[in-house]
This record gives C-alpha cells, structure tokens and sequence, in this order.
C-alpha cells in the first residue's frame, strides 16, 4: 500500500472555527489532491498540487485554502468551518499527471470531519 | 468538462454469480485512461482495474474484466465468481492524458453480494 496518511481521522467542530487538515505521503510523489465525499456526488476535487508551492483549484474550492511547503505534505484548510462542509475528506497522490504514463491515485485513508 | 456517469446506484448480485457495473463517459480527448475503484466499508479506496484509451484489448485482472467501447464511450465492470468481500461502492473515473492528474469521478454504484 502507498504510504499515506490522514491527519486527524476525526473531527468534530464548531462552525466559524478553522480546522486544518494534514495529509502526509512517504512515496516522493509530485501529484497531490484534496477530495470530499458526499452521498449521491461521489468524489469532487477540493484543490490539488503539482509540487512544491504549486497548487491550483478544483471544482469545488470556495471556503478551502491549501498549502504545500514540503513534497510529503499537504494542507487543507478551512478557515471559518460552515455546517456544508461536513464530509469525508480523502487525500490522494499520483506519481504522474499523464503525459504518457498513467496516472492512477492512491489514496488515503480519509478523514471524517463533523461542523455543527 | 468531462463527465462521468454510472447510472445505477445500487446493484446485487448471488454469491458466485457474475455482475456488470456500467458507466459512461463524456470526452473530447482522445488520450485517456479509465479507472475502476472499490471503496469497501472501511472507507479506504482500491484501485482494482485501469485501461488506457489506446489499447483496443480489455483490461483484466483475475475476476475483474471490463468492456470498454471507446466510441460509445463506455467502460463497464464484470465481476465473476462474486464473492462476499466483493460488497462495496465502486466509483468509475476518468483522467485525460493532459489533465495533470485531475480524475473525474462518477457518482458510484453499491453493490451488495447475497450468500
């Protein structure tokens, strides 16, 4: 198994309050995403990195911010936590981006994150 | 944008018995690849199966075989001999070979396996 990890596996917070979440890789991959999971969407993507200090946005990305400083970590940040964004969130890395060889994800564990 | 679509929510089958998991895609690229991935209950997402858009044979691997019909755009799961440890959600996606990365995933399709 790809080694990645979630940091926490769950949370539970108040809505205004800003929560961070940490996914850390050991496998040196360039690619990095953010997902949530909802029923009935399956997973969209949140934002995603193409390395270090390079991040740009994906579908849904209004009210999260990340950050990558160091090639094993990725942030994802809420900044004032609403009750929408209660989901699961799963962080997935990639080796490559396409361009001939094939992109599939590995995934983390997730982490399940409760606003009340 | 590209679309992913996996019209049935929930699907079973018999233990022992042989399912197929559709899905449908929405595309302009001509360079892509196809994914299959298991999300049993403990939430962790498996890659069971890829195919890549340029290869006229299906991709199979042990029980799992797919069908993919590059001009109907579609890219369906069989599983053969279900088996129990088989029951989860399986989500079809879709990576263009230029897209940085970037799947598109469909909505996912439970499946249930009888003993």
């Amino acid at each position: 198994d790809a080694g990645i990890t979630q940091s926490p596996r769950h949370k539970v917070t108040e809505t205004g309050t800003p929560v961070t979440l940490r996914c850390h890789q050991t496998e040196n991959h360039r690619y990095m995403y953010w997902y949530r999971q909802d029923p009935g969407h399956g997973l969209r993507l949140i934002h995603y990195s193409y390395g270090v200090k390079d991040t740009d946005k994906g579908e849904v990305s209004d009210g999260y911010s990340v950050s990558r400083s160091k090639t094993e970590d990725f942030l994802l940040t809420l900044e004032s936590a609403t009750s929408s964004q209660t989901s699961v969130y799963f962080c997935a890395i990639s080796e490559y981006g396409g361009g001939g060889a094939i992109g599939e994800q590995f995934f983390g564990p997730g982490t399940r994150l409760t606003v009340l | 944008a590209q679309t992913v679509t996996q019209s049935q929510p929930e699907m079973s089958v018999q233990e022992a018995e042989t399912v197929t998991l559709s899905c449908t895609y929405d595309t302009s690229e001509s360079d892509y690849y196809l994914f299959w991935y298991k999300q049993p209950p403990s939430r962790q997402m498996i890659l069971v199966i890829r195919q890549e858009a340029y290869k006229q044979q299906n991709a199979t691997e042990n029980r799992f075989s797919v069908n993919f019909q590059k001009a109907a755009k579609s890219f369906s799961l069989k599983i053969s001999d279900s088996q129990l440890g088989d029951a989860a959600m399986y989500f079809c996606a879709y990576l263009a070979n230029t897209n940085a990365g970037k799947s598109t995933f469909g909505d996912g399709t439970t499946l249930t396996v009888k003993p």
